[in-house]
């Protein structure tokens, strides 16, 4: 089966411009969750769909982010602007139904590496 | 708040031998799951090995194996015979229990210990 995939896989933009990230998860899994990783600190949760709904956002850090999954396939997480310490490494998950994420382990894309300068 | 913390940024050791990454987290929740991720160099995260808090033996996945102390709140892992292909980011992660009061589907994180497996 495909892996999670998302795009681009890198993408440099400067300050005050807009991105938008994809990611594709693995045909079936409903549960969908974005991840951040800035420089030398530690992975973070921002938001976890189940289909197309928003299950936890809580980790969305101001609402210059604006996650979407349109149908409850891909996801589109867009920043507008966007600022420095946007930088960093933007991963997306996928798990099947609805059983815990211990019983469903989650699958990870390769991540998209955003640089704001 | 949950914290998860790997005390080591970087660690080496030669092909064959056995590494042990340490982990330690801090909370208040008495059901809750810990997990080991793995990210080769451009490459996918991948699970490596998951425990339970309410179960008392350590999990094994071939020659991954976890140290799990409940009380101290440590959750380190050890490989053997350690392969070249081992090389990678080595995530400590905690997931609160699913039917704790609050409880999450979402994972925290340690920093990460980078591991170089040495020919």
């Amino acid at each position: 089966e495909a892996g999670v995939t998302q795009f681009p896989s890198h993408s440099v933009i400067e300050k005050g411009q807009t991105v938008t990230l994809r990611c594709d998860p693995i045909s079936g899994h409903d549960n969908l969750y974005w991840y951040r990783r800035v420089m030398g600190k530690e992975i973070k949760f921002l938001l976890h769909f189940v289909k197309e709904s928003k299950q936890d956002e809580s980790g969305m850090p101001n609402n210059r982010f604006l996650a979407e999954r349109t149908g409850g396939t891909y996801s589109t997480l867009k920043v507008q602007p966007a600022e420095l310490e946007d930088s960093g490494v933007y991963f997306c998950a996928s798990s099947q139904g609805d059983r815990s994420s211990y019983n469903s382990p989650l699958h990870f894309g390769n991540g998209t590496r955003l640089t704001v300068t | 708040a949950q914290t998860v913390t790997q005390s080591q940024p970087e660690m080496s050791v030669q092909e064959a031998e056995t590494v042990t990454l340490s982990c330690t987290y801090d909370t208040s929740e008495s059901n809750y799951y810990l997990f080991w991720y793995k990210q080769p160099p451009s490459r996918q995260m991948i699970l490596v090995i998951r425990q339970e808090a309410y179960k008392q033996q350590n999990a094994t996945e071939n020659r991954f194996s976890v140290n799990f102390q409940k009380a101290a709140k440590s959750f380190s892992l050890k490989i053997s015979d350690s392969q070249l292909g081992d090389t990678a980011m080595y995530f400590c992660a905690f997931m609160k229990g699913r039917w704790s009061q609050g409880g999450s589907e979402k994972l925290v994180f340690g920093k990460g210990t980078k591991l170089t497996v040495n020919p």
